[in-house]
């Protein structure tokens, strides 16, 4: 069963469009994560969420926490091919044990 | 360098042989973790160890072990290596202060159990 949804599962778009990648649950987390993995690396941290309702921004991508902190988004304004990559979302039970739940993943291509 | 670094990159193996990955890591973190990444799962945790003398099983260590030889050091062993086993092997740290539980990451092991 997996606990963390992602969707899609893959998205191919051009470049300069934009994007929204959803990560969803029925449970409730302490904090998410996003991370992004590019082909032959491991992920590498992006944000993290914390309080329910939280948007953070990095540049041209934007985090949402859910209301309820059992969900999240991450937009991408004007898509580059430097965004390609595998965006995994990763939520923690608690704030003491970092056991994390990971989601399966969107691969997203960004074609020039 | 990177901080954390996972040898082999690649390996492949026969079934029934016995398979050690290792991880080296200079962040100075106490917290290490080994991953298995497979296509449309994500990450699944084999094994954490939390200090040299803290091992704690993942929710998929049968067919696995582990060993802390050191704080910098974490290492992945297949007893008996089978098919099924064939994926990639992220080894991550954490530090216990960190109030954002980032974890850093290996470039991955890729191993194919032929």
């Amino acid at each position: 069963t997996q606990l963390l949804e992602q969707s899609p599962q893959f998205l191919s778009i051009q470049e300069g469009e934009n994007l929204t990648v959803y990560c969803n649950s029925s449970s409730v987390f302490s904090s998410l994560q996003w991370y992004r993995q590019e082909p032959g690396e491991g992920p590498v941290l992006l944000v993290t969420v914390v309080t329910g309702g939280e948007v953070k921004k990095l540049k041209r991508l934007t985090f949402q926490f859910g209301d309820a902190r059992k969900d999240s988004s991450l937009h991408i304004t004007a898509a580059q091919p430097g965004d390609t990559g595998l965006y995994l979302c990763a939520g923690a039970r608690s704030k003491s044990n970092y056991q994390l739940i990971w989601g399966a993943g969107t691969k997203l291509i960004i074609k020039p | 360098d990177a901080d954390v670094t996972q040898t082999p990159r690649n390996r492949i193996t026969k079934t029934g042989k016995r398979i050690m990955l290792e991880c080296s890591q200079t962040k100075g973190h106490d917290r290490m973790y080994w991953y298995r990444q497979d296509p449309g799962l994500g990450l699944r945790l084999i094994y954490y160890s939390f200090d040299v003398k803290d091992i704690n099983k993942g929710e998929i260590s049968d067919g696995y072990s582990v060993s802390r030889q050191a704080q910098a050091k974490f290492s992945l062993s297949l007893e008996s290596a089978i098919p099924n086993q064939t994926a990639l092997y992220f080894c991550a740290t954490r530090g216990s202060g960190a109030n954002t539980g980032e974890l850093f990451f290996g470039e991955g092991s890729r191993l194919t159990v032929l």
